[in-house]
C-alpha cells in the first residue's frame, strides 16, 4: 500500500487517557494527512503537514494535536479521549494529486 | 469555506451497464480533483484525477469530466462490473495541498 504503515491497527482507550497514533512512510512524501471517518461525514481532515516540523490545522482539529519531527513520521495525539473521538482514522500522503492512504486504524473510546 | 458534495448517497446498476457519479463542488481555487475509490475495510484508493485547468481525463474504463462554470465532477465507469462495487469519494486540492473530501457514493453492481 504505496510504503505506508498505520499503527496500531486498533484500539480501544477509556475516556480523559491520552493516545498517540503513528503515520509512517517510505516514500519520503512531502505531503502528510491524518483523517477522521464517521458514518455519514465521509472524510475529515484533521491535521495536515507540509513538511517536517511544518503542520496546519484542519476541519476537525480540535481536540487533536500533531507532530511531524522526520519526513517519514507523522504523529497524532488525542491528548484526552472523548468518546466523540471514536472513528476510524486513516494516514495519507502525497506528492501532487496522488494521495496514498493508510489501511486506518479503529479507535474506540469507552 | 470549502465544500465537496456528492448528489446521490447510493446508485444501483445493472453488471454491465456504464455508471456515473456525480459531485458538486464549491472552492473555485481548487487545483486539482480527484476521484478516490474506497472497499469495505480498507483505505481509499486513487481512480484518476483531473486538473482543474481541463474539462475531461479518460483512464481505463473510467472517465472524469469537470464543468467549472457549475461546480460540477462527474465520474463515469464503462461496462461496470461486480468488482467496482465501493464507496466512491470525489475530492479537491488547492495549492495549499489540503485534500478536502465529499460525502461518498455507495456504487452497487446488480447481476
Amino acid at each position: 500500500d504505496a510504503g505506508i504503515t498505520q499503527s496500531p491497527r486498533h484500539k480501544v482507550t477509556e475516556t480523559g487517557t491520552p493516545v498517540t497514533l503513528r503515520c509512517h512512510q517510505t516514500e519520503n512524501h512531502r505531503y502528510m494527512y491524518w483523517y477522521r471517518q464517521d458514518p455519514g461525514h465521509g472524510l475529515r481532515l484533521i491535521h495536515y503537514s507540509y513538511g517536517v516540523k511544518d503542520t496546519d490545522k484542519g476541519e476537525v482539529s480540535d481536540g487533536y494535536s500533531v507532530s511531524r519531527s522526520k519526513t517519514e513520521d507523522f504523529l497524532l495525539t488525542l491528548e484526552s479521549a472523548t468518546s466523540s473521538q471514536t472513528s476510524v482514522y486513516f494516514c495519507a500522503i502525497s506528492q501532487e494529486a496522488m494521495a496514498f492512504f493508510g489501511q486506518g486504524t479503529r479507535l474506540t473510546v469507552v | 469555506g470549502e465544500s465537496v458534495g456528492l448528489h446521490l448517497p447510493t446508485l444501483s446498476v445493472q453488471e454491465g451497464d456504464n455508471s456515473i457519479i456525480n459531485c458538486a463542488y464549491s472552492n473555485s481555487a481548487s487545483d486539482y480533483f480527484i476521484w478516490y475509490k474506497q472497499e469495505s475495510g480498507k483505505g481509499p484508493q486513487f481512480i484518476i484525477d483531473i486538473r482543474s485547468n481541463m474539462d475531461k481525463r479518460q483512464g481505463q474504463r473510467v472517465t472524469v469530466l469537470l464543468n467549472k462554470t457549475v461546480k460540477h465532477l462527474s465520474l463515469q465507469i464503462a461496462a461496470t462490473q461486480p468488482g467496482d462495487s465501493a464507496v466512491y469519494f470525489c475530492a479537491e486540492k488547492s495549492g495549499a495541498q489540503k485534500l478536502v473530501f465529499g460525502q461518498g457514493t455507495r456504487l452497487t453492481i446488480n447481476p
